[in-house]
Order: structure tokens, then sequence, then C-alpha cells
């Protein structure tokens, strides 16, 4: 069974930094290309990045291109979103989505980051 | 990356059909056929349940169907349940590389 689990969602202060965490299982993590997604509370979902299966590939949403950073470490099944100079807009339950063949097909039950002094 | 145009809201009484159109551009919908659709029901994740245009993965019923027509791309759900109450959300490949979902369409079953 695919399992997606985010952590690392916390309050922060805008302009700060925080990095969230997904730890995969139940499918060959590396052979995948892996998302992050994000929703504001009441609102639609945004994609918000995706990194290759060797990580040689990532792209952004122009809402975060330049702060936010995607990685991943195979070794351990996991995947990573650096998030530098939070916005107020940022504030979101961010997803984490394994890909297969350009469609998004599991998503984790996500992490809440909040962006607040 | 413009959202793509989904209806606010469509309604259906049990046992009727409905359809959820997801309207982009030849540059995400119109061009490649890498569009999904999710349900979302109240602080759950997303589940998806047509991908590829019209393909559905195993589990999902055959009361779901999707298609497409030039920039426009639909999903159906005939024979309504009460179950299907959620939200709906499409989503499409782009040609940057990256992916865009629509602003997503609440079904309420009458």
């Amino acid at each position: 069974e695919v399992q997606l689990v985010e952590s690392g969602g916390v309050v922060v202060q805008p302009g700060g930094s925080l990095t969230l965490s997904c730890a995969a299982s139940g499918f060959t993590f590396g052979d995948h290309t892996m998302h992050w997604v994000r929703q504001v509370s009441g609102k639609g979902l945004e994609w918000v990045s995706l990194i290759s299966w060797n990580g040689g590939r990532r792209d952004y949403a122009d809402s975060v291109k330049g702060r936010f950073t995607i990685s991943r470490d195979n070794s351990k099944n996991l995947l990573f979103l650096q998030m530098n100079s939070l916005m107020t807009e940022d504030t979101a339950l961010y997803f984490c989505a394994k890909d297969t063949n350009f469609n998004i097909d599991y998503w984790g039950r996500g992490t809440l980051v909040t962006v607040s002094s | 990356q413009s959202a793509l145009t989904q209806p606010a809201s469509v309604s259906g009484s049990p046992g009727q059909s409905i359809t959820i159109s997801c309207t982009g551009t030849s540059s995400d919908v119109g061009g490649y056929k890498y569009v999904s659709w999710y349900q979302q029901h109240p602080g759950e994740a997303p589940k998806l349940m047509i991908y590829d245009v019209s393909d559905r993965p195993s589990g999902v019923s055959n009361r779901f169907s999707g298609s497409k027509s030039g920039n426009t791309a639909s999903l159906t759900i005939s024979g309504l349940q009460g179950e299907d109450e959620a939200d709906y959300y499409c989503s499409s490949y782009t040609s940057t590389n990256t992916w865009v979902f629509g602003g997503g369409t609440k079904l309420t079953v009458l």
C-alpha cells in the first residue's frame, strides 16, 4: 500500500524559513517523479513543485520560484521542500504526491504551514 | 499558470447523471492526454478518479468517466449516489513541464 506521510508544518513568522519532509513507502520511491501541492483552507489546489526520479529536473510554480527548493533522498525514501522568505500567502496545507506517467496518483494527508506574526 | 476553469458547483438527484467541465488552453488540456480528475471529501486527501483523460484506476467505480474535446475536459458521474457528494478537481500537465489544477467544483447530491 502506497503511503506518503508529510511532516514539518508549523507556525512561522513572515520572512522565516521552514523545511517540510515526506516519508514514502509501499512503492519504489526512486522510480517516480514527486510533487508538492498546496491548498489554502476552504480553497482549491495549487501545484507547487516537482522533482524527477533522480533529482535531475526540478520545476516550480511562479508563486514560489526563487524561494522554495525541492529535493529528495532516494536512499531514505524521503522528499523535502525547503521554504524561504515565507509570506502570509504561503499559509496552506501542503501535500506530498506521487506521479506515475505524468499523472499525480497518490497523495499524503498533508502538513499545515501557517505564516503569521 | 492560470488555473483551469471549472464551474463552482453542480448538483443532481440520486440516480441522475452530472457532468463537470474543465476548460484550459492548447498549452495544457488541449495539448496533452495527461488530464486527471480528483475527488476530495472534507478533511481528506484528494483521490484520483480519472487519469489520462478517460482511464480509471483500479477500484474506482465505472460510474465515473472522462472525456476531452479541444481545450475542455469533462468528468461524468452516472447513477449519482450520496457518497459522491464532494469537491472535484481537474488537473493537467502543461507545456512548461508544470501542472495546473482547476478551481474545483462542489457536487451536491440533492
